[in-house]
């Protein structure tokens, strides 16, 4: 199957500070990609839509200018936690769907510590 | 709107028991349905998954699951449970199979 990597799994950061985290498609194109979040022992809430050569769409109730998103290639979507604090921390996931397809294909992760 | 309804948040069944979790959804146009796992600190793997056709789907590791219109479920099942099998279950549910909306997941225990 469709494989989907993301960096850092994991990064501790002061608050205060901006973390940038990679989510990428390894062996297919993907003109979207979505941004989930996931608190402990809770289950995903989607967070935003990252399309490619256009603006993310955000899911109501979350700060667009806090969690920015760019899909700069049809292979790369980064999301930035800006201005991080504490109640950042979380583990975020992303997905893709490999085109023509649909079904989703999921990241690892990355767990965000927020000191 | 889709919503997804996963009854229990625990499970826990002994080793080659009879697995069963539970998935009623909610949707407003004819949904495409999934199931996924997840390991702990891991990304979501795919289990199975309905969008049209047969309603009993069959997916990896002994999984399937059965599609039931009439009672909007989707509950997954298995027939002999292995210790490998503890993991949180995750149902979905999407209109296209692009922006998906989970359930609560439940915490699948085996026991030996």
């Amino acid at each position: 199957g469709a494989v989907v990597s993301q960096h850092p799994s994991r990064v501790i950061c002061k608050s205060g500070t901006s973390v940038k985290i990679e989510c990428r498609s390894l062996d297919f194109q993907a003109t979207t990609m979505f941004w989930y979040r996931q608190f402990p022992k809770q289950s995903l809430m989607l967070m935003a839509t990252s399309n490619e050569g256009s603006k993310a769409t955000y899911e109501q109730g979350v700060e667009k200018d806090k969690f920015l998103i760019n899909h700069a290639s049809l292979t790369l979507s980064t999301l930035t936690v800006t201005s991080a604090h504490p109640e950042d921390s979380s583990f975020y996931i992303c997905s893709a769907p490999s085109d023509g397809t649909d079904t989703q294909y999921f990241g690892p992760g990355t767990r965000l510590t927020v000191l | 709107a889709q919503s997804v309804t996963q009854l229990g948040s625990h499970v826990s069944v002994s080793e080659g028991a009879l697995v069963l979790l539970r998935c009623n959804y909610s949707s407003s146009v004819p949904p495409y349905l999934f199931w996924y796992v997840q390991y702990p600190n891991q990304g979501l793997q795919l289990l199975l998954k309905y969008t049209t056709g047969a309603t009993l789907v069959k997916g990896i590791n002994g999984f399937e699951a059965e599609f039931k219109k009439s009672e909007t479920s989707f509950h997954l099942t298995k027939p002999s449970a292995h210790m490998s099998d503890a993991a949180e279950y995750f149902c979905a549910v999407s209109p296209s199979g692009s922006r998906l909306t989970f359930g609560e997941g439940t915490q699948l225990t085996v026991n030996p």
